[in-house]
This record gives C-alpha cells, sequence and structure tokens, in this order.
C-alpha cells in the first residue's frame, strides 16, 4: 500500500539558507500535518490543511511557512535558518471525516532529517 | 498542563514477555482518540493502534492490546510475547474530536529494550 512521501530524506543546510521540504500524502488522504521532533523531544504539531486550507496552526515560527496544493501535496517553507531549526520533520495525512474527527488515524512519512550548520 | 502523560522515560523487558507501557491522558472533550506509535532508531513513526473515546471493547492488534481505562483516563499499550524488533520509542497521542480535532498530541514517549 502507499504509504506518506516525503523529500528529502535529509538536508544539509548553513545558518541563514531556505529550505523546502515536500510532502505527498496517501492517495485520497485530503489532510496534511506537519511536525517537528528535536533530538530526544517527542514531535511537536507545526500545522494542518485540510482540503488545500489551513485547519490548525501550532508552534510554528514566523519564518516558516507552507501550503496544500490542488493534488493534496504540502510543501514546508522554512528561511533564515537557525541552528535549532535542526530536526526530524514529519509530514503526515489523514483521510477527513465529516463528522467527528476524533478518529482519524494519522499516517507518518518517514521524515525529513535537516541539519544546520 | 500536560495532556498526554508518559512517565516511564525508559522501560527494560526479557524476550518472549509481555510489558505494558503506561500512558494517561487529559481532556475534557467527550469525543477523543487515543493512539500508540513505534519509533525505531530508523526515525520512522509507525502507527500501531487507536482507541476511540465511545469504544466499548479494548482494542487489539496483533500482539498489541490496549488496556483502557476511561474513568481513570489511562490508555496503556500492553506487548505480548516481546521481540528483539520491538526495541523502540514509543509514544502515545490524543486526538481530541471538537476542541483539537485538527492535530494529534503527542505524549514524551518511552524507550522499550528488549533484552535476549
Amino acid at each position: 500500500a502507499a504509504g506518506v512521501i516525503q523529500s528529502p530524506r535529509h538536508l544539509i543546510k548553513e545558518k541563514r539558507e531556505t529550505a523546502t521540504l515536500k510532502c505527498y500524502p496517501i492517495p485520497r488522504h485530503d489532510t496534511v500535518y506537519w511536525y517537528q521532533q528535536g533530538p530526544g523531544q517527542d514531535p511537536q504539531f507545526l500545522i494542518s490543511f485540510y482540503e488545500k486550507m489551513q485547519s490548525d496552526k501550532g508552534s510554528i515560527p514566523d519564518r516558516f511557512s507552507a501550503q496544500q496544493f490542488s493534488d493534496y501535496h504540502s510543501e514546508l517553507n522554512m528561511s533564515s535558518l537557525e541552528l535549532g531549526d535542526s530536526a526530524l520533520y514529519f509530514c503526515a495525512s489523514s483521510l477527513g471525516q465529516l463528522r467527528d474527527r476524533a478518529n482519524e488515524k494519522l499516517f507518518f512519512g518517514s521524515g525529513t532529517q535537516l541539519s544546520v550548520l | 498542563a500536560q495532556k498526554i502523560t508518559q512517565t516511564q522515560p525508559g522501560m527494560f523487558v526479557q524476550e518472549k514477555e509481555a510489558v505494558t507501557l503506561d500512558c494517561t491522558y487529559d481532556t475534557s472533550d467527550p469525543s477523543y482518540g487515543l493512539f500508540w506509535y513505534k519509533q525505531p532508531s530508523s526515525g520512522e513513526m509507525i502507527f500501531l493502534i487507536y482507541q476511540g473515546s465511545y469504544d466499548q471493547q479494548n482494542a487489539t492488534e496483533g500482539r498489541y492490546s490496549l488496556n483502557f481505562q476511561k474513568a481513570r483516563k489511562s490508555a496503556n499499550l500492553v506487548i505480548s510475547a516481546s521481540q528483539l524488533g520491538d526495541s523502540a520509542m514509543y509514544f502515545c497521542a490524543m486526538r481530541e474530536g471538537v476542541g483539537g480535532y485538527n492535530k494529534l498530541i503527542f505524549g514524551a514517549g518511552t524507550r522499550l529494550a528488549v533484552h535476549p
């Protein structure tokens, strides 16, 4: 079965550079989430999109932006990178339900390991 | 306040034995979902099991079962017949049906080591 695809798998950047992470959700999934996981930390929610509209926003810095495109893939754009941005960035997708969304299962990609030097 | 609490930073278990990983949660939403994910050293986040707040029976998926005690707000993961490949980080997570339905909130995780 197709899974969530993230690219690139690894990314090395210098301070103050920009980075773009891509996420391709499971086919037919309409909701995409971005999470940041620092070393030894639990994943922290950044932002989510449902049907190409931003649906929720977490602890995402103003230097970061994201969007979901018409084919449901999503991109996380990160500018003015800082050393503290070094982390594993996960994208997850789910199939939105019209009613109670508590039981939507999120499926994660393998993550993009970003290292800022 | 912490929404998801995993009080065991690390756990050890002997191969073939059962192990319980603890998780308590805090929500006032009557509708919520509880999830367990496994994160091996390779880094990917693997979905294991799900329990809905209205589910009458405890969820089971192969060797994984979820001991759901609603009144105590706990959702412990039980792994039976541990295998060496079960060594990983395990995260408990919650999704609220109304207030926070757009995101999954994770606990701090428990690192499980399975010994031969």
